[in-house]
């Protein structure tokens, strides 16, 4: 059975644009979660996805959105971009809203802000 | 708020030892507990969830225990190995339904051939 996969695997941008991340969850998960993972700054939650539905989001500003769609899979959306947003960023799922369901990480994905 | 700690920060061991590392968090409410290993530059790889019902599990040579009400978990691993090499992170889900981890800032192990 296939893991959590993200793409892609590295993005490197300019400050000011927009970054694009995509997040595929384990077949039959229905939640997916973002977290960024900036140098020196530890795991920080982003963004809960559920059917749907954004359930409940980090301390972030707006900047920082995303979706999921129909499928399950989700997007993670960084506007206006600046250099301490370089980060990896790690989506995980889990089987629908349960608090006691385990997340499970994908591979991340390196964003590079210049 | 959550907090979580993991002490030490860094551990070098030579190979063959037995070693714990430890995690503690502030408020005892929570769903569970999450212990992770993470390789350089990758993502996260779960090593075994305790339920807040539950006071231990076991995975192979990975014991994992828990006792809510001191706020404490350790990660016991026996006979350790180079390839358990990596940074390995704690996590708590709190008791409301944010759907949120919270994270230490995890403990990076070193065993030396």
């Amino acid at each position: 059975e296939a893991g959590v996969t993200q793409s892609p695997t590295h993005l490197i941008k300019t400050r000011g644009q927009q970054a694009t991340l995509r997040c595929s969850p384990i077949s039959g998960h229905t939640s997916v979660y973002w977290y960024q993972q900036a140098l020196g700054l530890g795991l920080q939650f982003l963004l809960w996805y559920d059917e749907g539905e954004e359930r409940n989001r980090g301390n972030f500003p707006p900047r920082f959105s995303g979706r999921q769609f129909p499928n399950y899979s989700s997007e993670l959306n960084v506007n206006a971009l600046e250099l301490e947003d370089s980060a990896l960023y790690l989506c995980a799922s889990s089987l629908a809203t349960s608090s006691y369901n385990e997340q499970f990480f994908g591979p991340g994905t390196r964003l590079t802000v210049l | 708020k959550q907090e979580v700690t993991q002490i030490p920060a860094a551990l070098s061991v030579p190979e063959g030892e037995n070693l714990v590392l430890n995690c503690s968090f502030t408020d005892s409410a929570i769903y569970n507990l999450q212990w992770f290993r993470q390789d350089p530059g990758k993502g996260l790889t779960s090593l075994l969830l305790i339920q807040s019902s539950q006071r231990e599990q076991t995975s192979g040579r990975l014991n994992a225990s828990l006792d809510k009400s001191s706020g404490r978990s350790t990660l016991y691993i026996a006979a350790s190995q180079p390839g358990d090499s990596a940074t390995y992170l704690c996590a708590v889900r709190g008791s409301s339904n944010t759907g949120k981890l919270i994270f230490g800032q995890g403990t990076t192990l070193q065993v030396k051939p």
